[in-house]
């Protein structure tokens, strides 16, 4: 399977605008990208997911390089409910549904 | 709409012996997945029931073993606990094949002594 790349940790200040990057090198044609997150002592929560095109929900936008290469989790107002372990993960349409491979993700810290 | 719930949410065991934990998963949902927390650690898969047939497995040895119900709860069994075993137990629900979202629970705290 595809791996990603993700800083351990990343800062922010509340109210302000923040981009997690992460870098997925070997992503194949049909890989989606999808992230979650989870907060202190919660289960992973979907975010977002994305196959192409740029995606935006409620909770956030992903950008999506041309290459496929790397995406951008990004959430246009940090607040302190967003302080959290954001995870990048590939996941193939033909694998298993429930097989999210996660790897150790991005500690985002939110100060007020 | 009920979420995916979780029991116990804390559970403290000895080497040797056997735990069983319960998910129910959200309503609608009949797919159940299985994962272990390590302290520090992101979540690993252990496996996958799709209509009460398991349809996928991660790295984790027989002992480690499931059912899923039909009215799609499930259970995850352990047998012969180490001490490795200690972990957060994840549950996650979702429908159908298309690669979209999964629900998770809170999560069993298993803990062995």
């Amino acid at each position: 399977d595809a791996k990603t790349t993700q800083p351990n940790s990343m800062e922010s200040n509340e109210e302000e605008p923040v981009h997690l990057p992460c870098n997925h090198s070997t992503i194949s044609g049909t890989d989606y990208i999808h992230w979650y997150r989870q907060l202190p002592s919660q289960g992973p929560e979907y975010v977002i997911h994305g196959l192409t095109s740029n995606v935006n929900n409620r909770m956030a936008s992903l950008a999506i390089a041309e290459d496929r290469k790397s995406s951008t989790l990004i959430l246009h107002r940090a607040t302190l409910r967003d302080a959290a372990v954001y995870y990048c993960i590939l996941r193939d349409p033909g694998g298993s549904q429930g097989n999210l491979i996660f790897g150790k993700g991005t500690k985002l810290s939110v100060k007020p | 709409e009920t979420g995916v719930t979780q029991s116990p949410t804390h559970l403290i065991k000895t080497r040797g012996q056997q735990v069983t934990l319960r998910c129910s998963s959200q309503s609608g949902h009949n797919t159940v997945s299985w994962y272990q927390q390590a302290l520090g650690q992101g979540p690993q898969f252990i496996f996958q029931y799709y209509r009460e047939e398991e349809n996928g497995r991660g790295n984790f040895p027989p002992r480690f073993s499931g059912l899923q119900f039909p009215n799609y709860s499930s259970e995850l069994n352990v047998n012969a606990l180490e001490l490795d075993d200690s972990a957060l137990y994840l549950c996650a629900s979702s429908f159908g094949a298309s690669p979209g979202e999964l629900f998770f629970g809170e999560g069993s705290r298993l803990t062995v002594l």
